[in-house]
């Protein structure tokens, strides 16, 4: 059973960079399938952050203007996001997630419980 | 961007009742359609993909239809452990996008 769990600072300085881990375990991240990152801002919607497939492409999403990057550590079978120059409207649960072999029609699953991060001084 | 309108943004049913979700793209995405439940502290999990296609151990009280603009997931039956937010998202192209949101609570 593949299982995600995201780790990382609660509370981050504005102006700084959020630094969030995603562990996996039950699945090999070297062996395919994109994994990304989705955020949840309080008392709003679902956000996609970006994506990342092994030996192949990352996307990001254009709103978070170049702030972003996402990176694999296959030798700790995990993955990373990094946010750059934070302000608060980067408060949010944080969510890391699986998504299919292919990109067109794929879908997030399973995801992981979520981590909150704070942007505060 | 493929902006996903869902409605209504929020509903009170009560257990037993027939409750149906919309969601509208800005443009055809085929059936490159999903459909999430999220619960306070859980990790959100997949309903339907590809606009009708139940996931793995997800209840048979669920069903989704559309395709191209509009979709539709449906309760058959509400159950107690249903009152969730629930959210669309389109997996045709990037970004990916998401509704906004309809939150099911208990009448």
């Amino acid at each position: 059973q593949v299982q995600l769990q995201e780790s990382g600072p609660g509370l981050v300085k504005p102006s700084e960079t959020l630094s969030l881990t995603c562990a996996v375990t039950g699945y090999s991240i070297s062996s395919g399938y994109y994994w990304g990152w989705i955020r949840q801002s309080p008392g709003k919607g679902l956000e996609w952050i970006g994506s990342i497939y092994y030996g192949g492409p990352v996307d990001y999403n254009p709103s978070l203007n170049n702030r972003v990057t996402i990176s694999l550590d296959t030798s700790r079978n995990q993955f990373s996001l990094r946010l750059t120059s934070v302000t608060a409207a980067d408060t949010a649960t944080y969510y890391c997630a699986r998504l299919g072999v292919e990109w067109l029609g794929n879908y997030f699953d399973p995801w992981g419980q979520g981590a909150l991060v704070t942007v505060s001084p | 961007d493929i902006r996903m309108t869902q409605s209504p943004s929020s509903l009170s049913a009560s257990v037993g009742d027939r409750v149906t979700i919309t969601c509208r793209a800005s443009q055809s995405i085929s059936t490159y359609l999903n459909w999430y439940q999220l619960k306070l502290g859980k990790a959100p999990k997949v309903l339907i993909s590809g606009a009708t296609t139940l996931q793995s151990g997800v209840p048979s009280r669920f069903s989704g239809r559309g395709s191209g603009t509009d979709f539709t997931l449906t309760i058959s039956s509400l159950q107690s452990e249903d009152f969730a937010t629930y959210y669309c998202q389109q997996s045709y192209s990037t970004p990916r996008t998401f509704g906004q949101g309809t939150k099911v609570e208990i009448k």
